[in-house]
């Protein structure tokens, strides 16, 4: 039972490039999101998906895009790196119901130069 | 979601009770208290919740108060491994968000 997984662990860009961080869980959850973590900061939603099918913007979606695969996956891409976009992200998800427990993954780590 | 005050940094000696405060005057009556914590370079890991009444769990103890403007997490008996970001939050009701601020820098010391 690995939980939330999250592949690559690192990545280096170069201003333009696209490139696409993914997120698998075996938790069954319903709800899953994506947030990013910039130095010294806390933790800003960019996107999240409340169910199969269905996706929503956060507080940071400019971008960004995803795409909610089937329950166990849920995609963030980055069709034109900028240096800003370098970060920590995370990927977590949510049982469902009225509790707001998330579960959140080891985090990719990428750097646009 | 109901704005959260936090100490930016906290120390506490290894083996003793961390007490960990958060404001959060303006919570309504239906908003719970979520506690997360950040080990550093990790994703943030679930401690613990309440609504109005003092919870426990095997990681930590919740104590709100009567009118719940303000709560306190407590790890009775901090480790180094303890060393972590803080994090209160308070999520709308019926709100999908979490919102993480800065949180509070906890250093267990030897």
């Amino acid at each position: 039972n690995a939980g939330v997984t999250q592949t690559p662990k690192f990545q280096v860009l170069k201003t333009g490039q696209s490139m696409t961080l993914q997120c698998a869980q075996d938790m069954n959850h319903n709800s899953m999101y994506w947030y990013r973590q910039d130095p010294g900061m806390g933790l800003r939603l960019i996107y999240y998906s409340a169910s199969e099918g269905t996706t929503d913007k956060g507080e940071v979606p400019n971008g960004y895009n995803v795409s909610r695969l089937n329950k166990r996956e849920f995609s963030l891409r980055l069709e034109s790196a900028a240096p800003s976009q370098t970060s920590v992200y995370f990927c977590a998800t949510r049982a469902g119901g009225s509790v707001e427990t998330q579960y959140f993954g080891p985090g990719t780590r990428l750097l646009v130069l | 979601d109901a704005k959260t005050t936090q100490p930016p940094s906290m120390d506490c000696a290894e083996g003793r009770a961390a007490n960990l405060p958060c404001n959060h005057s303006t919570i309504s009556g239906n908003e719970y208290v979520y506690w997360y914590r950040q080990i550093h370079s990790q994703g943030p890991q679930y401690i613990i919740h309440g609504l109005k009444n003092n919870e426990t769990n095997e990681m930590a103890s919740l104590i709100i108060t009567e009118d719940r403007k303000s709560s306190t997490l407590i790890l009775p008996h901090a480790t180094l491994r303890d060393t972590a970001v803080y994090y209160c939050i308070v999520p709308g009701a019926g709100s999908y968000q979490l919102t993480f601020g800065k949180g509070t820098k906890l250093s267990v010391i030897p």
